[in-house]
């Protein structure tokens, strides 16, 4: 079965530092795809990142990047340089490859990022 | 880019009414659409996956006789809680697939308030 862990529920740092929330998985599937996305207060979700699993290279787009380690069946977000619209609550998914469009999400990690 | 409207925002009626919610894809053709209920833990519920020319698939605990969903074309899809009760109270998002990667690009979340 397939099953995606935030173990963070809340987070704080100080503005400008660099966070890293964390996300475990659980799949029989040898290919997945893995996402992160951020919920702000309004309610909007927006895609941040994602991860093949076939690739090694760890994905980077912008002040976001992605500490993928397979045999950990972890993926975890970085942040760097984190301001103060930064603070969200995100959420990290997994889709299996012979799951067409099933996205399993976790629970979420509600970040504050303070002046 | 990307954009996934959902109308209207926010609801309200009365238990034992109906209500239906709509989700668009701007610039772009979904080739699905899934339908999660957050609840306000910010638990990710699947209600359903929709994919056109296909058959409507519904998680467990969710029926079409109580979420009627149509997605007639590639870019609309629209879902319908009859006999709305507290339980049913949340946030409704749609989440629709794009691109080679199908990554989910979620609109704004349809909130259903229940009297």
């Amino acid at each position: 079965a397939q099953k995606v862990t935030q173990t963070q529920t809340s987070i704080s740092v100080m503005e400008k530092t660099t966070v890293t929330m964390d996300c475990v998985y659980e799949t029989q599937d040898s290919s997945y795809f893995l996402f992160w996305y951020k919920q702000t207060a309004s309610g909007e979700i927006v895609f941040l990142i994602r991860q093949d699993s076939y690739k090694k290279e760890n994905a980077t787009v912008g002040h976001y990047s992605l500490n993928f380690q397979k045999p950990k069946s972890s993926i975890g977000l970085i942040i760097t340089a984190t301001q103060i619209e930064d603070s969200a609550v995100y959420f990290c998914a997994m889709r299996e490859v012979t799951n067409a469009y099933k996205v399993i999400f976790g629970k979420g990690t509600h970040l504050h990022v303070l002046p | 880019g990307a954009l996934v409207y959902q109308y209207p925002r926010r609801t309200i009626c009365k238990s034992g009414t109906s209500m239906r919610m709509e989700c668009q894809a701007v610039g772009f053709q979904a080739t699905s659409v899934a339908w999660y209920r957050q609840s306000p833990q910010k638990t990710f519920e699947l209600i359903a996956l929709s994919t056109v020319n296909s058959a409507i698939k519904y998680e467990q605990n969710f029926t079409q006789e109580k979420f009627p969903i149509s997605h007639p074309n590639l870019s609309f899809s629209s879902m319908t809680v009859l006999n709305a009760y507290l339980e049913d109270r949340g946030l409704y998002l749609c989440g629709a697939f794009w691109g080679v990667k199908d990554t989910q690009y979620f609109g704004p979340g349809t909130r259903l308030l229940v009297l």
